[in-house]
C-alpha cells in the first residue's frame, strides 16, 4: 500500500464550480503537507503549503488537514479553464531530510 | 523567486550512451533532487543531496549516479542508457534543515527534460 492515496481523475467539472481533490496519507509523522500543480508537459508548481492541522487559504484556494483522520484537501473556488491541470499532494515528516511523498496526483479538467 | 533551471528541454539519446541531465538553482537551497515522472506512476525519487558532495539514494538509484561538486548544481549521469529510461526527469531544490522552518520542506521544481532514449 502506497503512503499517499489520491485519486487519479479525472475530474470533470463546469466553469465556476468548486474542485474538491483530496488525499488520503497512513503515515502520521507526516506534518508537512503541499499541494503543487502541474500543466501539461511542465514542472509542479507550489500552490498551497500547510504545517500540521487546520485550513489555509489563498484567493480561490483552500487548503485542510484533518491529522485525526490522516486526510487533506484542496478546494479551488469559482474554477477556471486555466485551471485545468493535474493537481499533487506531497507531504513529508520531520525528520525526512526534506524528501517528500507525493500522491499520484489528480487530473482536473474545467470545461468554458 | 526561485528559480530552478534544467539544461535541455527535450534530448534524444541512443541505447548505450552516456547521458548528463544537468539542473542549477538560484537560491542557495541546501537540498537538491532528482525525480523521474511516468504516466500511472507519479513521481519517484531517483537520489537526493543535502549538501555538496553528498547524495542519498531515493527509491530508484539503479542505472543512475549523481554529482554535486556546487552548492547551486546537481547533475543526474545515465550511465549506459537504455530504453526504460526514457521519461522525463525533474530537478527540484528545498532550503533543507537551516534555519527557518516555516516552508523549508517546499521543493521547488524546474520545467522538466523529456528524455528518448532509442
Amino acid at each position: 500500500q502506497k503512503e499517499v492515496e489520491q485519486d487519479p481523475g479525472p475530474l470533470s467539472v463546469p466553469e465556476g464550480a468548486i474542485v474538491s481533490l483530496n488525499c488520503t496519507y497512513s503515515n502520521s509523522a507526516f506534518q508537512y503537507f503541499m499541494w503543487y500543480r502541474q500543466y501539461s508537459r511542465k514542472g509542479p508548481e507550489l500552490l498551497m503549503y500547510t504545517y500540521s492541522s487546520g485550513n489555509k487559504e489563498d484567493g480561490r484556494f483552500t487548503a485542510q488537514v484533518d491529522k485525526s483522520s490522516k486526510y487533506i484537501s484542496l478546494f479551488i473556488r469559482d474554477s477556471q479553464p486555466s485551471d485545468s491541470a493535474t493537481y499533487l499532494c506531497a507531504m513529508s515528516a520531520h525528520d525526512s531530510w526534506g524528501k517528500l511523498q507525493f500522491g499520484a496526483g489528480t487530473q482536473v479538467v474545467v470545461t468554458p | 523567486d526561485v528559480k530552478v533551471t534544467q539544461s535541455s528541454r527535450y534530448l534524444v539519446k541512443r541505447t548505450g550512451e552516456k547521458v548528463f541531465l544537468e539542473c542549477v538553482q538560484d537560491m542557495d537551497h541546501e537540498n537538491m533532487f532528482w525525480y523521474r515522472q511516468d504516466p500511472g506512476l507519479g513521481l519517484r525519487l531517483i537520489y537526493f543531496s543535502y549538501d555538496v558532495k553528498m547524495k542519498e539514494k531515493g527509491d530508484i538509484p539503479e542505472g543512475y549516479s549523481v554529482s554535486r561538486e556546487k552548492k547551486e548544481r546537481f547533475s543526474l549521469i545515465l550511465e549506459s542508457a537504455s530504453t526504460n529510461q526514457t521519461s522525463m526527469y525533474l530537478c527540484a531544490s528545498s532550503l533543507g534543515v537551516v534555519l527557518g522552518g516555516g516552508a523549508r520542506e517546499t521543493q521547488y521544481f524546474g520545467p522538466g527534460t523529456r528524455l528518448l532514449v532509442l
